[in-house]
């Protein structure tokens, strides 16, 4: 079972910023969380990871709860190419979840 | 950097016949190599894990007879999928990790097979 629980799809207007929510309550303390993305028939691409500090990279932010039981993947602007189905991903990265399909609507 | 890529893209093959998949780590050495494997609007699938040198560990339901994995180098993995059915028809996809322990894995664009 996917130790990691995401919203099924969320709907994002161009422009606008995405925030995709992760729940991971069963976190070790020394395991990161990971995100990747995958956009139709390709694999997986990196976007971003973390261990407590908020990250932020060219691509996307990252805030971790204090408790780190949870995270949020910020895209400040979404646009178009960012459809895709994105993946919150425990540090061993066994276990992939349904993810959330994200939709950029114009 | 940490490019990783398949080969091929797609393959198509006959029922009884036996398919090999190459992932190799463009820029960087992996230690550690995995296979997943994706059907149709599903999550991707870890079949099994593969340590350069070593045997690779394979997930519980995934047939290691079936499945052979090869990490014969630090930057190429081969997966073959021996006496292939129609039900093997997937997305097969591959990642790349510097360390054997934690850290980012890269995955490669994936091979579509497709069994008649």
């Amino acid at each position: 079972d996917a130790k990691t629980t995401q919203p099924p799809s969320m709907d994002c207007a161009e422009g606008r910023a995405a925030n995709l929510p992760c729940n991971h309550s069963t976190i070790s303390g020394n395991e990161y969380v990971y995100w990747y993305r995958q956009i139709h028939s390709q694999g997986p691409q990196y976007i971003i990871h973390g261990l407590k500090n908020n990250e932020t990279n060219e691509m996307a932010s990252l805030i971790i709860t204090e408790d780190r039981k949870s995270s949020t993947l910020i895209l400040p602007h979404a646009t178009l190419r960012d459809t895709a189905v994105y993946y919150c991903v425990e540090g061993n990265m066994l276990t992939f979840g349904g993810g959330t399909r994200l939709m950029v609507k114009p | 950097g940490a490019v990783v890529s398949q080969h091929p893209s797609r393959v198509i093959c006959k029922s009884g016949t036996s398919v090999k998949i190459e992932c190799r780590s463009l820029d960087f050495q992996a230690t550690t190599m995995f296979w997943y494997r994706q059907f149709p609007k599903q999550s991707l699938m870890l079949m099994a894990t593969s340590n350069e040198g070593s045997k690779a560990t394979y997930e519980q339901g995934v047939e290691k007879d079936k499945f052979l994995i090869n990490h014969a180098s630090l930057t190429l993995s081969t997966l073959t999928v021996t006496s292939a059915h129609p039900e093997d028809s997937s997305f097969y996809i591959c990642s790349a990790r510097r360390t054997s322990g934690a850290g980012t894995q890269y995955f490669g664009p994936g091979t579509r097979l497709l069994v008649l």
